[in-house]
């Protein structure tokens, strides 16, 4: 079945402790987003990319980075600069920036 | 501007009703609109797509589009208490207006099937 598989689905982070969330899709799409998810305060953009080896900030990158080295894989790393981590990070793919996103099912991220 | 308001909820009806789920949106350039259902712990998953104004039907969902009012509805006919859930619209503008950051998307209304 083609999808979106992001791992893992709970993760913990010390303080100073940089945390990498995957995300792996065979869809064969070219676009792919990360998202923060807030209660309240709906899915807010951390980064893109609609190709290999491009990616561009969204509205919260800071204390964010990530890569796009092969087109089905989009890492996520929250660093240690990223002051509050705790949220649900949703990864999303679509075949071209104007096609609609398909949704991994999340990772949830808290504080130690 | 990218500014999508949705009424957050929750929404609690009998099975059986009607639903009528809305957004309304500030930027006239938005062109493409989705909607989505995402259960608690999981994913959004796409209901519809629609790049027009007008009506479009999927079995129980109909998306209504106007773009003169900048609103948008969802209505979910013979509601099931599956259906309880968060809606959340999402729409995108075209890419020479900036499209290609993704979707703006609403913060959702929560949705309650009362069995």
């Amino acid at each position: 079945d083609g999808g979106i598989t992001q791992s893992p689905k709970y993760l913990f982070r010390k303080e100073g402790q940089n945390v990498t969330l995957s995300c792996e899709q065979n869809l064969n799409h070219d676009a792919m987003y990360w998202y923060r998810q807030d209660p309240g305060q709906g899915l807010r953009l951390i980064y893109y990319s609609q190709i290999v080896n491009d990616f561009q900030k969204g509205d919260i990158a800071e204390g964010y980075s990530v890569s796009r080295e092969k087109k089905e894989s989009f890492p996520l790393t929250v660093t240690s600069a990223q002051k509050n981590p705790t949220a649900f990070y949703l990864c999303a793919s679509s075949t071209t920036w104007n096609q609609p996103q398909h949704f991994g099912d999340g990772t949830r991220l808290s504080i130690l | 501007q990218k500014e999508v308001e949705q009424d957050p909820g929750p929404l609690s009806v009998p099975e059986g009703a009607i639903v009528s789920l809305n957004c309304t949106y500030s930027n006239s350039a938005f062109q493409y609109f989705m909607w989505y259902r995402q259960y608690s712990r999981k994913g959004p998953e796409l209901l519809m797509y629609t790049y027009s104004s007008g009506n479009k039907e999927d079995g129980r969902f109909t998306a209504q589009v106007d773009k003169s009012s900048k609103y948008i509805s969802l209505f979910i006919r013979d509601s099931q208490p599956s259906d309880s859930a968060t809606y959340l619209c999402a729409m995108n503008l075209p890419g020479s207006g900036g499209g290609a950051d993704g979707l703006t998307f609403g913060k959702g209304t929560h949705l309650i099937i009362q069995p």
